[in-house]
């Protein structure tokens, strides 16, 4: 069974610096789909970024990017120029590529708590 | 679209009440999803659907019991709630084709029990 580890509870960044969230992975599989999800106080899940496990090139979303390194199973996501808005919960999430009866479930880890400070 | 809507958003129970969580999907989405959220543990398959009259078993089952008669629908029963069972419950869709694209989910549901 596929696992995601995140072993930062919280992290804390200043306005406008630049804050790295970690996350690694175990799995067996060569086809499969990483995603960040932020979760903000309203409670509703989502979507930041995603990444294809067979795209060498990494994904980046305007102030959000990843850095996916396959061999080592890590899946870091870097917010630039951090703003009040990012604060919020973040998980990181593994999604297998091989369609079997599991309906392709995604698996998170335990999230990292992100504070921005002025 | 409505896209995921879950209902009701908050509720408190008492010991050995029992409830229903509605989940509801206007995207002909075939996949559906149970998850539980609790402090430190992130998001936690309860149980899943793969399409109309079929469920199945995710990573926490116990205690819960689910249906989905109708593909847009995927009710969360607990028969005999517990104080365990304190958490918030997101509810999650997903296109069988469409599995690069992660989830859409629901608002949650917090539920407090008693």
């Amino acid at each position: 069974a596929q696992t995601v580890t995140q072993s930062q509870p919280e992290m804390s960044v200043q306005e406008a610096e630049t804050v790295t969230l970690s996350c690694t992975y175990d799995t067996s599989e060569s086809d499969y789909y990483l995603f960040w999800y932020k979760q903000p106080p309203s409670r509703q899940m989502i979507l930041v970024i995603r990444q294809e496990a067979y795209k060498q090139q990494n994904a980046t979303e305007n102030r959000f990017s990843v850095n996916f390194q396959k061999a080592a199973k890590s899946f870091s996501l870097k917010i630039s120029d951090s703003q009040l808005g990012d604060a919020a919960m973040y998980f990181c999430a593994y999604r297998s590529g091989v369609f079997t009866g599991t309906a392709s479930k995604l698996t998170f880890g335990t999230g990292t708590r992100l504070q921005v400070t002025l | 679209n409505a896209g995921v809507t879950q209902t009701p958003k908050f509720r408190v129970l008492k010991t050995g009440q029992s409830m229903t969580l509605l989940c509801a999907q206007d995207m002909n989405h075939e996949y559906m999803y149970w998850y539980r959220q609790d402090p430190g543990m992130g998001l936690r398959l309860i149980h899943y659907s793969v399409g109309e009259g079929t469920t199945a078993k995710g990573e926490v089952p116990d205690g819960y019991n689910v249906s989905r008669l109708k593909k847009q629908n995927f009710l969360l029963g607990l028969e005999s709630a517990a104080p365990s069972q304190t958490s918030v419950y997101f509810c999650a869709s997903s296109h069988r084709r469409a599995i690069n694209y992660g989830y859409t989910f629901g608002s949650g549901t917090r539920l407090t029990v008693v």
